[in-house]
């Protein structure tokens, strides 16, 4: 089916530990992009991708890496997990700028 | 500091009667402004777009105002109904000054009471 896909959906991991969030789209969006989603702060970019390598940060990179190979994917790494990147994630994808975004359904992230 | 700002953070009203959110955004590059709305444990889905060469743009229920000037839109609902319970996101862009990437408000939670 045509779309954007998270995986995990839900996540638990303890701190220090990597975790890597996954985001895979169907319809060769050029546009990608990672949201964390927090009480009182809404929807924060994380990093985006105009397209394959290339990316760029967003609001809030501090302890995200992330890489785009293949149009169709955007992994998101925490590379040493942090109890305040409890949160949940979404990945979003446009086909171009002044575009809409279709979002995934989230990956709820816990980091005990 | 915050450049599109959902001033109300909730907002209720009664089956049938309009729903209004409110948006309020500080750059003046921004031409290209955006509704989402989210039900829990999805993620947001598109609702209704404006460029700011249009005032009003409508789609069913659904009606969206510009006012430039002021640099405010608002999402109008009518007539509001239980299923439209759900956190509402404003988001704006622009081509110009590098705000090509869309920014997001802290959103709205609308509950339609029956």
């Amino acid at each position: 089916d045509a779309g954007i896909t998270q995986s995990p959906r839900y996540k638990i991991t303890e701190t220090g530990r990597q975790v890597t969030l996954m985001c895979h789209q169907t319809w060769s969006h050029s546009y990608m992009f990672w949201y964390r989603q927090d009480l009182g702060h809404g929807l924060r970019l994380i990093y985006y991708s105009a397209a394959a390598d290339i990316t760029d940060k967003g609001e809030v990179p501090d302890g995200y890496v992330v890489s785009r190979s293949k149009t169709e994917n955007f992994p998101l790494t925490l590379e040493s997990a942090t109890r305040s990147q409890t949160s949940v994630y979404f990945c979003a994808s446009s086909a171009g700028v002044n575009q809409p975004q279709h979002f995934g359904d989230g990956t709820r992230l816990s980091i005990l | 500091d915050q450049q599109v700002k959902q001033n109300s953070p909730s907002l209720s009203v009664q089956e049938g009667r309009i729903s209004i959110l409110n948006c309020d955004y500080t750059n003046s590059m921004f031409d290209y402004f955006l509704w989402y709305k989210k039900y829990p444990a999805e993620g947001p889905t598109f609702l209704i777009s404006i460029s700011s060469i249009k005032d009003k743009n409508e789609d069913g229920r659904f009606t969206v105002f510009l006012n430039k000037s002021a640099k405010h839109l608002s999402l109008h609902i009518v007539p509001s109904q239980p299923g439209d319970s759900a956190v509402y996101f404003c988001a704006a862009s622009g081509l110009g000054g590098g705000s090509y990437i869309p920014t997001f408000g802290r959103g709205t939670s609308l509950i339609v009471h029956p």
